[in-house]
């Protein structure tokens, strides 16, 4: 799998959008970009794929690059819950049913 | 909730014991993963079952073993333990997609 680089820790104000960007220059054509968070010593929650295209659901939005080379993870409008170490993962469309291999993350910090 | 359910959430036991950790898979799912988290590293995959039968291997210590049965549950039996297995230990299912995760169960070796 690619490997990917996130920037350790973020911060972001209440309301405002937080914006987390994951750099995966290596990615090959078959691979997703899988998004999750850990929220202080809980288990990992998935909060959204994609691999070309851009994604959206009730949680996220996911905007990938369109030489698929980065991605950024949209919090349209971050509440104190959001704070947690959201970590960025690429895996092959044909290794679905396989493990994710975790990074370090980026701390997300949300403030009031 | 993800419908992932590990048991038990907390436990305490003292160096060359043994224990046993039980996750139970969302309704469905056919594969189970284990997961260490200890406060310096970060999550550490350990194995993975897909039914019953091992599917893939990380980082797991020869003194840790796994087995899934055939109702899907997974037990994780850490034995001759040491401080340093003091941990968050995770378990996930999937079915072919997105990995779920349970609550963990945290092991404190005194």
């Amino acid at each position: 799998d690619a490997k990917t680089t996130q920037p350790p820790s973020m911060d972001c104000a209440e309301g405002r959008a937080a914006n987390l960007p994951c750099n995966h220059s290596t990615i090959s054509g078959n691979e997703y970009v899988y998004w999750y968070r850990q929220i202080h010593s809980q288990g990992p929650q998935y909060i959204i794929h994609g691999l070309k295209n851009n994604e959206t659901n009730e949680m996220a939005s996911l905007i990938i690059t369109e030489d698929r080379k980065s991605s950024t993870l949209i919090l349209p409008h971050a509440t104190l819950r959001d704070t947690a170490v959201y970590y960025c993962i690429v895996r092959g469309g044909n290794q679905a049913g396989t493990a994710l291999i975790f990074g370090k993350g980026t701390t997300l910090s949300v403030s009031s | 909730d993800s419908g992932v359910t590990q048991t038990p959430k907390h436990l305490i036991t003292a160096t060359g014991q043994r224990v046993t950790l039980r996750c139970s898979p969302r309704s469905g799912d056919l594969s189970v993963y284990w997961y260490q988290q200890s406060l310096d590293q970060g999550l550490q995959f350990l194995i993975q079952y897909y039914n019953g039968e091992e599917r893939a291997k990380g980082n797991i210590l020869e003194r840790f073993s796994a087995q899934q049965f055939p109702d899907l549950h997974s037990e994780l039996n850490l034995s001759s333990l040491e401080l340093g297995d003091s941990a968050l230990y995770f378990c996930a299912s999937s079915g072919h997609g997105e990995l779920f995760f349970g609550e963990g169960s945290r092991l404190t070796v005194l």
